[in-house]
């Protein structure tokens, strides 16, 4: 069966500063993978995911990820963090008919 | 805004009782998906319809069911709840049956409480 892991549950970074989320994935064929931010109160919206091809992917609001497989791997990065990035980040993976598995979420707070 | 609405946005009801959640999804999109997000839980996956047709189930309880009708919106309907069952719950739509790496887009969410 497949699984997601967010080692970190919260992170706390100053503005301006570099970031980035872990999220560590079980899987056994190609995985197709996925970061969503979830602010107060809203919905999941995507920020990028990964099918195949290029390793290194870019999404909205200047993140990136880049999916290693020798590490089961799909971290989060952005080089300078935002007030308004603070929100919730939850990894996923897709399997067979598009059904979602989350890891738990990574808790972002940013500081001024 | 992804384009998948839901009603209604917030849900206070009594344990025993039954509710129905609405999802309509993005114009042109034939899956929905259903989730539920809890702070023991996090987000499950709870069941899939695509095009009227059950497609996928993950852990849904045998006391909640969902359809989607011919117009395409779906509804999940929640009965004899328990404190339990209060949590977020979340519509997501994408364009095909899944495929894997379908893209899916996700509704603001109706929040359950059970008193």
């Amino acid at each position: 069966a497949q699984s997601v892991t967010q080692p970190d549950i919260h992170i706390t970074v100053s503005e301006g500063a570099s970031l980035e989320l872990r999220c560590n994935y079980s899987y056994g064929a190609t995985p197709y993978l996925f970061w969503y931010v979830q602010s107060p109160g809203q919905g999941l919206q995507l920020l990028l995911k990964y099918f195949s091809g290029d390793t290194l992917v870019q999404g909205i609001k200047g993140f990136e990820a880049e999916f290693k497989r020798s590490q089961s791997s799909f971290n989060l990065r952005k080089p300078s963090v935002h007030w308004s990035d603070a929100a919730e980040y939850f990894c996923a993976v897709s399997t067979s008919y598009g059904k979602l598995t989350f890891g738990q979420g990574t808790i972002l707070t940013v500081h001024p | 805004d992804s384009g998948v609405t839901q009603t209604p946005k917030h849900l206070i009801t009594a344990t025993g009782q039954r509710v129905t959640l609405r999802c309509s999804p993005r114009s042109g999109d034939l899956s929905v998906y259903w989730y539920q997000q809890s702070l023991d839980q996090g987000l499950q996956f709870l069941i899939q319809y695509y095009n009227g047709e059950e497609r996928a189930k993950g852990n849904i309880l045998e006391r909640f069911s969902a359809q989607q009708f011919p117009d395409l919106h779906s509804e999940l309907n929640l009965s004899s709840l328990e404190l339990g069952d209060s949590a977020l719950y979340f519509c997501a739509s994408s364009t095909s049956g899944g495929a894997g790496g379908d893209t899916q887009y996700f509704g603001p969410g109706t929040r359950l409480t059970v008193l």
